[in-house]
């Protein structure tokens, strides 16, 4: 139980393109998610909090404008990282908490 | 400032030791402690630890959690190679509103030699 699933897991774009990671929880209900990002030999940075039915609350230095997040139900929250540049490229994480928090296996972001 | 400090950073050992990581941390309103192993992909969670004194144990692994002194160990007895991963340590805290996240520590980069 307490599934947590991201699509895609890799994605490669050119740059200025926007790219839609998606975060759902499979069995269980998730008012609130989190989306990470992790630069290689790093440990998870938390980037934004994400409520449904309302905005996101957005970690210090991570611009709102530039990674969309989107919680229109209560298993599924977006995250786009909109006109991306190779400096976005990282792995991209979501959680939810259910007895404890669970991870998705991440999204990988390359952008050329 | 909420902070989690984890040490080693990075730990070498033989096939067969036992390990014992640790992690210390700083943080206004704990709710709760939580390991994960990372191995290429997203963490896998370990335990969750709210209360001191009460190990949590799974095959090999075991944690216990110090709320007086504000740190946890966790440690891996009989290792295996299949053991090498970053093991992390967070702790989640609460703002009245519901959790508010992690703080997790920079990982021990556990590395089991056959």
């Amino acid at each position: 139980g307490a599934v947590v699933s991201q699509h895609p897991s890799w994605v490669i774009c050119k740059s200025g393109t926007s790219v839609k990671i998606e975060c759902r929880s499979l069995d269980f209900q998730a008012t609130t998610m989190f989306w990470y990002r992790q630069f290689p030999k790093q440990s998870l940075m938390l980037m934004a909090t994400s409520n449904e039915g309302s905005k996101a609350t957005y970690e210090q230095g991570v611009e709102k404008d530039k990674f969309l997040i989107n919680h229109a139900s209560l298993t599924l929250s977006t995250l786009t990282v909109t006109s991306a540049h190779p400096e976005d490229s990282s792995f991209y994480i979501c959680s939810a908490t259910e007895q404890g928090l669970r991870f998705g296996p991440g999204t990988r972001l390359l952008v050329l | 400032e909420d902070k989690v400090v984890q040490s080693p950073l990075s730990l070498v050992v033989h096939e067969g030791d036992t390990v014992t990581l640790n992690c210390s941390y700083e943080v206004t309103n704990f709710r709760s402690l939580l390991w994960y192993k990372q191995e290429k992909k997203a963490p896998t969670f370990l335990f969750m630890l709210t209360s001191s004194g009460i190990e949590k144990k799974s095959g090999r692994l075991s944690s216990i959690l110090d709320k007086k002194e504000l740190f946890s160990i966790l440690n891996i007895t009989a290792t295996q190679t299949g053991d090498s991963a970053i093991y992390l340590c967070a702790v989640e805290t609460y703002s009245g509103g519901g959790a508010d996240g992690l703080t997790f520590g920079k990982g021990t980069h556990l590395i089991i030699q056959p």
